[in-house]
């Protein structure tokens, strides 16, 4: 039982280019999120699902994209890369989102690094 | 909007030190409160919970009681270790509405512990 897998560890960027962060849980969670992380900012949502082919945005959605074809995968995909997304990119899962008690389990995080 | 706000870091410890790191809401609704720790170069852990008013959460010598009234959930541990050296973050979601399964968090406490 892997939990939560995020690659790649470390990735740069230029600006302009795109890229896709993977995203996998082996755990048979409904819901998957992703969050970014910025010093002094604490983690803040950028897309969420609550099941295969349903997604929605978060708190700071703008310059992503979200697809859930599967259980599994929840990829993050960065359109045209700006140094505005430097940051740590987490990717959580939790059995169900209608439950508040849920425990959310998280990935070891992806470190982007746009120039 | 639900808010988090915990107390400004680093907060620097000698080992056997008592540990309070403060953490206060605003949610509409009764929100369940979460800390989670991160482990240098690691993803988020779970380090407790509590889903109701005068809940306690504990787990490996940390605590924290849901406090309505204050609006607060401050972690508490009466003896630090080396090993407890991480960023701790306060979260919250909020139950019912749409809120289901998006953690907000603060903005996280650095924590080191010297022995």
């Amino acid at each position: 039982n892997a939990g939560v897998t995020q690659t790649p560890k470390f990735q740069v960027l230029k600006t302009g280019q795109s890229m896709t962060l993977q995203c996998a849980q082996d755990m048979n969670h409904e819901y998957m999120s992703w969050y970014r992380q910025d010093p002094g900012m604490g983690l803040r949502l950028i897309h969420y699902s609550v099941g295969a082919g349903i997604t929605d945005q978060g708190e700071v959605p703008n310059g992503y994209n979200v697809s859930r074809s599967t259980t599994e995968d929840f990829p993050l995909r960065l359109l045209s890369a700006a140094p505005s997304q430097t940051s740590v990119y987490f990717c959580a899962s939790s059995y169900g989102s209608d439950r508040a008690s849920y425990e959310q389990y998280f990935g070891p995080g992806t470190r982007l690094t746009v120039t | 909007g639900n808010s988090v706000t915990q107390m400004e870091g680093p907060v620097t410890l000698s080992e056997e030190a008592f540990l309070t790191i403060n953490c206060t809401y605003t949610a509409t609704g009764y929100p369940s409160l979460f800390w989670y720790v991160q482990y240098p170069g690691e993803g988020l852990q779970l380090l407790l919970k509590a889903t109701k008013a005068d809940d306690k959460g504990s787990n490996k010598g940390f605590e924290a009681t849901y406090r309505k009234e204050t609006t607060s959930f401050h972690l508490e541990k009466g003896s630090v270790q080396v090993s407890d050296s991480a960023v701790y973050f306060c979260a919250l979601i909020r139950a019912g509405g749409t809120s289901y399964g998006k953690l907000t968090f603060g903005q996280g406490t650095i924590l080191t512990v010297h022995p």
